[in-house]
């Protein structure tokens, strides 16, 4: 158990709907980072979060937004959903930027 | 942009055997870390590596940075059925701000 979770486990919606993805990092990890992962692309950065405040960006489509809370937890908005959409969201955080970071057990996403 | 390769794709291996898979990447490594993925499953993490040269061990895993940190490799002695799995390299990009991830290697290993 890396100490990061994230809720929920698996979801199923359809398209052109929104959803949001959950996640608490460690205790005292103040960075937190959303990645996707696909057959297709593998493991793709998304953006991160370092103490509330958006820290980089990367592959994230404008459909997709994301923020951190003062309490440090973080939530990923997926919105005008597309079955390209499906695919295992990963939270992961760390203490720092550039330090290890740690890995939830993901959300499965299908989009029919 | 950096990427990381990583060889084999996919591997079996039978149990007792050695194994090595490999993660090389088109620019200088500033932190390079292996995890391991159960499929469906999130990332643990097993070492990171730093320093050209630095070699690293845990239990029976152990992973290498070579001088010019371009490429590292994980060596898995005596495999059992629990390393199953798939193995990803991932490195800092140059900014420390994010991890980009190699393809991954899935390994099998028959009992």
């Amino acid at each position: 158990d890396s100490g990061v979770t994230q809720t929920p486990k698996h979801l199923i919606t359809a398209t052109g709907q929104r959803v949001t993805l959950r996640c608490s990092p460690r205790s005292g990890d103040l960075s937190v980072y959303w990645y996707q992962q696909s057959l297709d692309q593998g493991l793709q950065f998304l953006i991160h979060y370092y103490n509330g405040e958006e820290r980089a960006k990367g592959n994230i489509l404008e459909r997709f937004s994301a923020q951190q809370f003062p309490d440090l937890h973080s939530e990923l908005n997926l919105s005008s959903l597309e079955l390209g959409d499906s695919a295992l969201y990963f939270c992961a955080s760390s203490v720092d930027t550039a330090k290890t970071q740690y890995f939830g057990p993901g959300t499965r996403l299908l989009v029919l | 942009s950096q990427e990381l390769e990583q060889s084999p794709q996919s591997l079996i291996v039978q149990e007792g055997k050695n194994l090595t898979i490999n993660c090389t990447s088109s620019k200088t490594l500033y932190g390079l870390y292996w995890y391991k993925q159960k499929y469906g499953e999130g990332l643990i993490f097993l070492m990171m590596l730093q320093k050209g040269g630095e070699e690293k061990s845990h239990e029976k895993i152990t992973a290498k940075l070579d001088e010019k940190k371009q490429q590292s490799s994980l060596h898995i002695t005596a495999s059992q059925p629990s390393h199953a799995g798939i193995y990803l390299c991932g490195a800092d990009n140059q900014a420390g701000t994010a991890l980009i991830f190699g393809k991954g290697t899935t390994l099998s290993v028959s009992s």
